[in-house]
């Protein structure tokens, strides 16, 4: 069963408008969320996280924003630039048990950004 | 500072053949971390190590699938005989340590074509 989801599989947006990236997430142990972004043949390159105990986390265009009660989180990139055509990650694990440190990945979104 | 080091890119056999992929992680790094990504998905872990001990090998397929650590720091994935399914990518991830709110830094990874 999917933990991690990302429901949108694909998203394009015009060139210095914001882009919108959506995640939701089942389990309550997650408290650590980072997002991925991965070109083609290449590996996962990270992008920015969060811990459970903020909300909001900055990093220039990107922007990371977490909603515990909704289980849900998104990532904001303003403004948009046409090298941010990737797919983009969202990826949880849980501080605790058994399965620390292990990273639960969504299927990804694939943004396209044109000009 | 040198990311992760992965090789071969990319291994083309035939079925019931054997394989290894090998990777190098970020120097320093005690974590070591074998993902499997199949094509539309997002990475799934098959194998951590902490040193050169393996502390979550639950979700390796142990009855083809070996890994090794030897010396804590270069890693080894095998897979004996090899099957249609197994072709995929698999990529290796390095972190500083086990623990809480760890980012994991990816290689290329290795894809795997099983023919």
């Amino acid at each position: 069963d999917q933990q991690v989801k990302q429901n949108s599989p694909s998203l394009s947006v015009q060139e210095g408008r914001i882009s919108i990236l959506n995640c939701d997430y089942t389990n309550s142990m997650f408290d650590y969320f980072l997002w991925y972004k991965k070109y083609p043949a290449e590996g996962p390159t990270f992008l920015i996280s969060i811990s459970s105990i903020k909300d909001k986390n900055e990093d220039g265009r990107f922007t990371v924003f977490l909603n515990k009660s909704a289980k849900h989180l998104s990532l904001h990139i303003v403004p948009s630039q046409p090298g941010d055509s990737a797919v983009y990650f969202c990826a949880a694990s849980a501080g605790r048990g058994s399965t620390l440190g292990r990273l639960y990945f969504g299927r990804g979104t694939q943004l396209t950004v044109w000009p | 500072e040198a990311g992760v080091v992965q090789s071969p890119r990319y291994k083309i056999i035939e079925k019931k053949q054997p394989v290894a992929f090998w990777c190098n992680p970020i120097s320093g790094h005690n974590t070591l971390y074998w993902y499997l990504q199949n094509l539309g998905q997002g990475p799934e872990l098959l194998i951590r190590y902490e040193n050169e001990e393996a502390v979550d090998d639950s979700q390796l397929p142990k009855d083809r699938f070996s890994a090794e650590r030897l010396k804590g720091v270069d890693s080894t994935l095998k897979i004996q005989p090899a099957e249609l399914g197994d072709s995929a990518v698999y990529l290796c991830a390095s972190s500083l340590r086990q623990g809480v709110q760890e980012t994991q830094y990816f290689g290329p990874g290795t894809r795997l074509l099983v023919l």
